[in-house]
């Protein structure tokens, strides 16, 4: 089945380390996001891109950076980690042909920050 | 930005009963309306959609209207089961589909 794959699922990392979270999907979507998930906060939008030689800022980008190595490869960077970096990041997918329409969201990466 | 606001944040039902979840927005430009589910450790999924054109929407047990004028939609879910205890989350987003998120409602459906 074609889907949304994200690595590490789970991490632990200390205060001041580089992560990487890694995206990758097999449905042929153009449009891939980034979003971190807080109790009580919903889902944030981190970074988006709506092809390779395109990468917009969301609502929370600072501290973030992303790149999109391919059209099927969008992944995810903490420079410094921080202990209020700590969440569960989604990465997710949607189809420009297909207008406003789903997002199709990885099974998640938890992250955690010490 | 757009900003969306959800209530309630907890909603405790019993089986067969409805369940009713509210959300505000503020941009005017919004025209595009989904609510996905979010099962206890499992990504989001899509459950209903709606759009600025169309005023109500049903599938099965799950309906979601929009009143555009007074920026709200809402989702309802008709014969409760316990399978529809999640976190459920609205969104809204313009044309360039850039989503903002409520900040979810967890439903627990009481057998």
């Amino acid at each position: 089945d074609a889907d949304v794959t994200q690595t590490p699922r789970n991490r632990i990392t200390k205060t001041g380390k580089r992560i990487m979270l890694e995206c990758s999907q097999t449905k042929g979507h153009d449009r891939m996001y980034w979003y971190r998930q807080d109790p009580g906060l919903g889902l944030q939008l981190i970074y988006y891109s709506f092809d390779v030689k395109d990468i917009n800022k969301g609502e929370i980008s600072d501290g973030y950076s992303v790149s999109r190595q391919a059209q099927a490869k969008f992944s995810l960077s903490l420079e410094s980690a921080i202990p209020n970096q700590t969440a569960l990041y989604f990465c997710a997918t949607s189809d420009s042909r297909d207008g406003a329409g789903e997002l199709f969201f990885g099974e998640g990466s938890r992250l955690t920050v010490l | 930005g757009e900003n969306v606001e959800q209530h309630p944040s907890t909603l405790s039902v019993q089986e067969g009963d409805s369940a009713v979840i509210k959300c505000t927005y503020s941009d005017s430009a919004s025209n595009y309306f989904p609510w996905y589910k979010q099962e206890l450790g499992k990504r989001p999924q899509l459950i209903i959609d709606i759009r600025s054109n169309v005023g109500e929407k049903k599938d099965q047990r799950i309906a979601v209207t929009l009143n555009k004028t007074a920026k709200h939609f809402s989702l309802h879910i008709t014969e409760t089961q316990p399978e529809d205890s999640a976190v459920y989350f609205c969104a809204a987003g313009d044309n360039d589909y850039k989503l903002s998120f409520g900040a979810g409602t967890t439903v627990t459906v009481r057998a």
